[in-house]
């Protein structure tokens, strides 16, 4: 099955400053990365996404970029904000099944 | 974006209660899920269902049951709770293009 890896587990970066949140998978056949946002005592929300015949998509201060060769997909935050703190989570969506497979999230701290 | 509904939001039962935790959707989506997490941790699929009539088991074992009646309902049961089912469970539906949205989740303590 679908193996997601993601990295750093934890980040601090300055308010104004860039977050980069970096995810492997392991399964060709995967063709969907969505990136979603987790705050306390909430579900996750998605944020972006990417399919995997587009490099890379923006929107505002969020980007992501997919690498099909190396199986890898970042999330990049500019500017960041104190309400961007929050637990990052990538997935990796395989097969007809639609099952996502999650990475294992990424707690950002936005620092004044 | 889809309108997922999970309920009760918040619950606290003691050992041995049977719960069911609801989960509705109203766009008529086919594809539901079921996920569990602990706090601050991954999310783990647990239960899927394609359409009506339609159950799979996830990707972690877990003593739950689903049901799938209807298109709109998913509930979720566990017939005798016990301390090692707290967690929070979070339902999803599968939009158009596969775009997959989640339910603010139904955090369980089991005392």
């Amino acid at each position: 099955g679908e193996n997601v890896e993601q990295h750093p587990s934890t980040l601090s970066v300055q308010e104004g400053d860039s977050a980069v949140i970096k995810c492997t998978y392991s399964d060709s056949a995967s063709n969907y990365f969505p990136w979603y946002k987790q705050e306390l005592g909430k579900g996750p929300q998605l944020i972006i996404d990417i399919r995997s015949n587009v490099g890379e998509k923006k929107d505002q201060r969020i980007a992501v970029t997919l690498n099909k060769t190396a199986k890898h997909f970042s999330l990049h935050i500019t500017e960041t904000q104190p309400e961007d703190s929050a637990v990052y989570f990538c997935a990796a969506l395989t097969g007809t099944a639609s099952k996502l497979t999650f990475g294992t999230g990424t707690r950002l701290q936005v620092t004044l | 974006e889809a309108d997922i509904y999970q309920t009760p939001r918040y619950l606290v039962i003691g050992t041995g209660k049977k719960i069911t935790l609801e989960c509705s959707q109203t766009m008529g989506h086919d594809k539901m899920y079921w996920y569990q997490q602990d706090p601050g941790m991954e999310l783990h699929l647990i239960h899927y269902s394609y359409g009506v009539n339609s159950t799979e088991k996830g990707d972690l074992s877990s003593e739950s049951t689903v049901s799938r009646i209807r298109t709109e309902h998913f509930p979720l049961t566990l017939e005798s709770a016990r301390p090692s089912h707290t967690s929070q469970y979070l339902c999803a539906t599968v939009s158009g293009g596969n775009t997959i949205y989640f339910g603010e989740g139904s955090w369980l303590t089991v005392v």
